[in-house]
């Protein structure tokens, strides 16, 4: 099963607001409604951001959101920090009882 | 607050087996609405996730396509925790691994282990 399509990189300005893309298929992002997304700087795990597509787990801030329409989700940060610049993943469950994540994107804050 | 350590050698040699134990502090292995993970990272894979086992009135596992011919997740509950085994590697089983709980089987991952670098190498 191939990863989730993720844009590579993105960027934006402290204060500004950017969106990262997930796209995938009817047998994972859009059959279930099981997207998650993970923040990871570098040498560090990844922590979880957003679970089940946009509930926020206690003490991420509220400026991320999460969303999804058919097989594409989507993760927005608002009001860019400089302590947002890291690498994004997102996965989903799958029709065959598994995870697949994301590629990745580095988001840059300029 | 959950706690996961793992704890594993850091070198392994082609054909040998990886075996790599997530130690759990803060939960139980034997919960009946948390599954627990093992993950890798690498630069040509990317995150890969590896498997889970969970506890529903009896043991569970799943396994990747990828590797399920080679892998074992196994629970240790008398002392909380549970391992990883992947047999035969060759260099491109070279990953960090991670742990990760699945707080409530949604199939998200909450909290990670600190990761352990694996190489396979001779």
């Amino acid at each position: 099963q191939s990863a989730l399509t993720q844009p590579a990189s993105v960027s934006g300005s402290p204060g500004q607001s950017i969106t990262i893309s997930c796209t995938g298929t009817s047998s994972d992002v859009g059959g279930y409604n099981n997207v998650s997304w993970y923040q990871q700087h570098p040498g560090k795990a990844p922590k979880l951001m957003i679970s089940g597509v946009s509930n926020r787990p206690s003490g991420v801030s509220n400026r991320f959101s999460g969303s999804k329409s058919g097989n594409t989700a989507s993760l927005t940060i608002s009001g860019l920090q400089a302590e947002d610049e890291a690498d994004y993943y997102c996965s989903s469950y799958t029709n065959n009882t598994s995870v697949i994540f994301g590629g990745g994107t580095k988001l840059t804050v300029l | 607050q959950v706690h996961l350590q793992q704890s594993g050698p850091g070198l392994v040699k082609p054909s040998q087996t990886l075996s790599l134990t997530c130690g759990i502090s803060g939960d139980s292995v034997s919960s009946n609405s948390t599954a627990w993970n093992w993950i890798r990272q690498s630069p040509s894979r990317g995150l890969e996730w590896l498997g889970r086992t969970y506890y529903r009135s009896k043991w569970y596992n799943d396994y990747a396509v990828s590797v399920k011919s080679r892998v074992t997740i196994n629970p240790e509950t008398s002392k909380n925790q549970f391992s990883l085994q992947l047999n035969s590697v060759t260099p491109e089983d070279t990953a960090v691994y991670y742990c990760a709980r699945d707080p409530l089987g949604g199939n998200w991952f909450d909290p990670w282990g600190q990761g352990t670098l694996v190489t396979v190498s001779s």
